[in-house]
């Protein structure tokens, strides 16, 4: 069964102050893996998606990552608006369209 | 281009009373998601349509549960009848092919079964 588990839960930052979150999974070969932002009241909005190992990209402060097993999402230099829930999502070959979603993380960030 | 949408955006029912929900998926995208976030849940995975076609109902809890895409373009999703547990957040997704591509979600419906 497809797994995601993503830390912290919860994460507090100073505005600036410059830190990482992690989405863990376990499929049966990665179809695709996904960042998505969730404001309160709100639906998940995508952020990035990753494919292969190795693989990076960056969107202003953001910037996520993938290895085999994990995938981070970096945040530089966070503002007071970048708080939200960040959401990680997997697909897999043998369930493609099916995403699996961990727990998220919901960021903080204050002025 | 618009995004998903869904309605009604809030539901208050009774238990044994019956919802229907709908979904618009993007113009053009062939796929149609269904999930929901039950509360301090993630968000887990209903249903996949392919144009009017169900490709994969495996999360589907029971069989209060019908969903439609009649004609391949909207959705709705009726939940008869409504139990307790059926309270959460529905949200709905559609992307242009279904392997690996992206999904876009629309809003939610947050449904209350009193």
């Amino acid at each position: 069964e497809d797994q995601v588990t993503q830390s912290p839960e919860a994460l507090r930052l100073q505005e600036g102050e410059s830190s990482s979150l992690n989405c863990s999974y376990t499929v049966s070969g990665l179809r695709g893996l996904f960042w998505y932002r969730q404001d309160p009241g709100k639906g998940p909005e995508f952020l990035f998606t990753l494919y292969s190992a190795g693989e990076e990209k960056e969107k202003e402060r953001l910037k996520a990552t993938l290895t085999k097993k994990e995938s981070f999402l970096h945040i530089t230099a966070p503002k007071p608006e970048d708080s939200a829930t960040y959401l990680c999502a997997v697909q897999a070959d043998t369930n493609a369209g099916k995403s699996t979603f961990g727990d998220g993380t919901t960021l903080t960030v204050k002025p | 281009e618009a995004g998903v949408t869904q309605f009604p955006s809030h539901s208050v029912i009774e238990k044994g009373q019956t919802v229907t929900l709908r979904c618009d998926p993007i113009s053009g995208h062939d796929n149609l998601y269904w999930y929901r976030r039950v509360m301090g849940k993630e968000i887990k995975f209903l249903l996949h349509f392919v144009k009017e076609s169900k490709q994969d109902e495996s999360g589907m809890p029971n069989n209060r549960f019908l969903a439609e895409r009649t004609g391949g373009t909207y959705s709705t999703l009726k939940v008869q009848p409504a139990e307790l547990e059926d309270s959460g957040v529905y949200f709905c997704a559609s992307s242009r092919s279904w392997m690996g591509d992206t999904q876009y979600f629309g809003p939610g419906t947050r449904l209350t079964v009193l």
